[in-house]
């Protein structure tokens, strides 16, 4: 069954440093997501993605963060000079066409902000 | 803005039916979504509604919609130890081609044996 795979499954990074994490989507997919998960809140949109540009981002996404789709395989989400705040796990997501068609989620990456 | 509300635990013994209920505030919602998050796993899409329907079953699962009250209810029947999980309750967005999800903090639910 295709999966969304997520790399790294954790990452650990020191304060103001930027941290890359990277995302395979099912490969015809065609609208890609970043949501995150605050430990004990609720997963939160971030940012979604289409046809090689942002389509909709939420408050959360502000000049801090940066997506990019290098390659026509992986879809990244760059976190610049991180905060103790972006501590959370980061969920990519991806759907073949919009409407009510299953957005599949990957693992998760984990990231702890130090 | 939307917002989705959910209860954060529910204890049900096992073989009994589990009932997890969430509320939402935006009536133009399309798709409502039920996931499910094991521990240290990605979020599994259960079931899903659309907006003009009001109930939807699948195997062990049943959806309840009452959109005048803007409440969903997830029901799983015969409940086993397998099902202990995060259930999260989403809607999608309306407007634009993007539709990403708002979800709720979750519903922990809890089998005693």
């Amino acid at each position: 069954e295709p999966e969304v795979t997520q790399t790294p499954s954790h990452q650990v990074t020191q304060m103001g440093q930027e941290v890359i994490l990277r995302c395979v989507p099912i490969s015809n997919h065609l609208y890609f997501y970043w949501y995150r998960q605050i430990l004990g809140q609720k997963v939160e949109f971030l940012v979604s993605f289409y046809n090689n540009e942002i389509s909709e981002k939420s408050e959360i996404f502000d000049d801090q963060f940066s997506v990019e789709r290098p390659d026509g395989s992986n879809f990244t989400l760059k976190i610049r000079s991180t905060k103790l705040e972006d501590s959370a796990m980061y969920f990519c997501a991806s759907k073949g066409r919009t409407g009510n068609t299953e957005a599949f989620f990957g693992q998760g990456t984990r990231l702890t902000v130090v | 803005g939307e917002d989705v509300e959910q209860s954060l635990f529910l204890s049900v013994r096992e073989g009994d039916s589990s009932v997890i209920n969430c509320t939402y505030t935006d009536s133009s919602s399309t798709y409502l979504y039920w996931y499910k998050q094991e521990p240290g796993a990605g979020l599994q899409l259960l079931t899903y509604i659309f907006s003009n329907m009001d109930m939807k079953q699948d195997q062990r699962l049943t959806v309840l919609l009452n959109k005048k009250d803007k409440h969903l209810s997830l029901r799983i029947a015969d409940t086993q130890t397998g099902d202990s999980a995060i259930y999260f309750c989403a809607e999608s967005n309306p407007g634009g081609g993007a539709d990403g999800l708002t979800f709720g903090k979750g519903t922990h639910l809890i089998i005693q044996p």
